[in-house]
């Protein structure tokens, strides 16, 4: 396997525009997790999944941003409209459930200028 | 809310010398406690976890201790060599949720 694969490795974008993150879980992994990285927070768990089905968005910052699975090998993280504040570094993980490994993505590197 | 708190921010050691790092949680029903590597520019990697089932937890140079009444867990590396040099995210499992700490930097020199 791959691994977890994410697209795009980096995008930069302007201020009020569309960004879509997209991830692809490790087949046959049942959870699903997208985390948003800065100097200041840390690694902040945004959103995960379970089956496809969210659990808990209660980390997604506002409104603006969405996030879907709508089959086990699709993930996307949206962000409408973008602002500067939402630069960072966007991991998705793939776990086969609670208590196993979560093996991450190799990052978006979200810039809004 | 649910959080893990990680201590320190930053360590910087000799080469040779022991690393220690430690975190807490909240949430009593926590069950797993995975520690992540992370080097500059690339994605965390797991080093090593353990569940509640046990206190400690050794892998060559690495160890990590857990106590679940205190509701705290720590990791320790031993020998530190300069390839140790990396951020180190503790992790606790809060429901059915990875909540991560924020990390603490280390640095080895030779």
């Amino acid at each position: 396997d791959a691994g977890v694969i994410q697209s795009p490795r980096h995008e930069v974008t302007e201020m009020g525009q569309e960004v879509t993150l997209r991830c692809k879980p490790i087949s046959g992994h049942n959870s699903l997790f997208w985390y948003r990285q800065t100097m200041m927070r840390g690694l902040e768990l945004l959103i995960y999944f379970n089956n496809n089905v969210p659990i808990d968005d209660s980390g997604m910052p506002e409104d603006r941003f969405s996030a879907k699975m709508p089959n086990a090998s699709f993930s996307t993280l949206k962000i409408q409209p973008s602002e500067p504040r939402d630069s960072a570094v966007y991991f998705c993980a793939s776990s086969l459930g609670p208590h196993t490994e979560a093996f991450f993505g190799q990052g978006t590197r979200l810039t809004v200028v | 809310g649910e959080n893990v708190e990680q201590h320190p921010s930053t360590l910087s050691v000799q080469e040779g010398d022991s690393a220690v790092i430690k975190c807490t949680y909240s949430d009593s029903a926590s069950n797993y406690f995975p520690w992540y590597k992370q080097e500059l520019g690339k994605r965390p990697q797991l080093i090593i976890d353990i569940r509640s089932n046990v206190g400690e937890k050794k892998d060559q140079r690495i160890a990590v201790t857990l106590n679940k009444t205190a509701k705290h867990f720590s990791l320790h590396i031993t020998e530190t060599q300069p390839e140790d040099s990396a951020v180190y995210f503790c992790a606790a499992l809060l429901g059915t949720a990875l909540i991560f700490g924020k990390g603490t930097t280390l640095s080895v020199s030779s």
